[in-house]
């Protein structure tokens, strides 16, 4: 059980397009979700928790009208790059907690997205 | 916010050696502390976790310990296989019941062990 799916598992597209990355929750309800970001050889940045059926919450920093999210149902949650950059080019994961289990802090990690932007 | 610091970086151990990967954290507030397991270009896996109202917990060859007073965990791995090599994350988080906690990620260790 707790298994989390991301689509795609990577994506290259030109400098200027937006691209949509899907996070699904398999076996369990997720009301909320985490986007991860993480640059190669480096940490898990948190970049903003997604809440279904309401806005996101994004970490300083990290800008919302770039990082477009949206948490329509309780088993996905979606992150839009828009306008992307060569910069924006990194390994982005999601993750949830499954609250049916009752513990709210373990989080079950996507299989991460790997965008390269040309 | 928390901040989470990781030691080493990297690490370097022979097969059947123990590990040992330090993590000390910021926010008194934080009660869930996991580590998880990060093959190359794959998902973080969770490999154990411990929160704040025990001092330790084991399973199997993995073992973290927990000192609140001194903010600071600890992952041990013992009787290292060639398997075991990959990155480690420790973090830290706030949990409460009914909602979800975000967690901030230690630097990483890049646990090498060679035969």
């Amino acid at each position: 059980g707790a298994v989390v799916s991301q689509h795609p598992s990577w994506v290259i597209c030109k400098s200027g397009t937006s691209v949509k990355i899907e996070c699904r929750s398999l076996d369990f309800q997720a009301t909320t979700m985490f986007w991860y970001r993480q640059f190669p050889k480096q940490s898990l940045m948190l970049m903003a928790t997604s809440n279904e059926g309401s806005k996101a919450t994004y970490e300083q920093g990290v800008e919302k009208d770039k990082f477009l999210i949206n948490h329509a149902s309780l088993t996905l949650s979606t992150l839009t790059v828009t306008s992307a950059h060569p910069e924006d080019s990194s390994f982005y994961i999601c993750s949830a907690p499954d609250s049916g289990r009752g513990q709210l802090e373990t989080q079950y990690f996507g299989p991460g997205t790997r965008l390269l932007v040309l | 916010g928390e901040n989470v610091e990781q030691h080493p970086s990297t690490l370097s151990v022979q097969e059947g050696d123990s590990a040992v990967i330090k993590c000390t954290y910021s926010d008194s507030a934080s009660n869930y502390f996991p580590w998880y397991k990060q093959e190359l270009g794959k998902r973080p896996q969770l490999i154990i976790d411990i929160r704040s109202n025990v001092g330790e917990k084991k399973d199997q060859r993995i073992a973290v310990t927990l000192n609140k007073t001194a903010k600071h965990f600890s992952l041990h791995i013992t009787e290292t296989q060639p398997e075991d090599s990959a990155v480690y994350f420790c973090a830290a988080s706030i949990g409460n019941t009914g909602t979800a906690s975000k967690l901030t990620f230690g630097t990483g260790t890049r646990l090498q062990v060679t035969l």
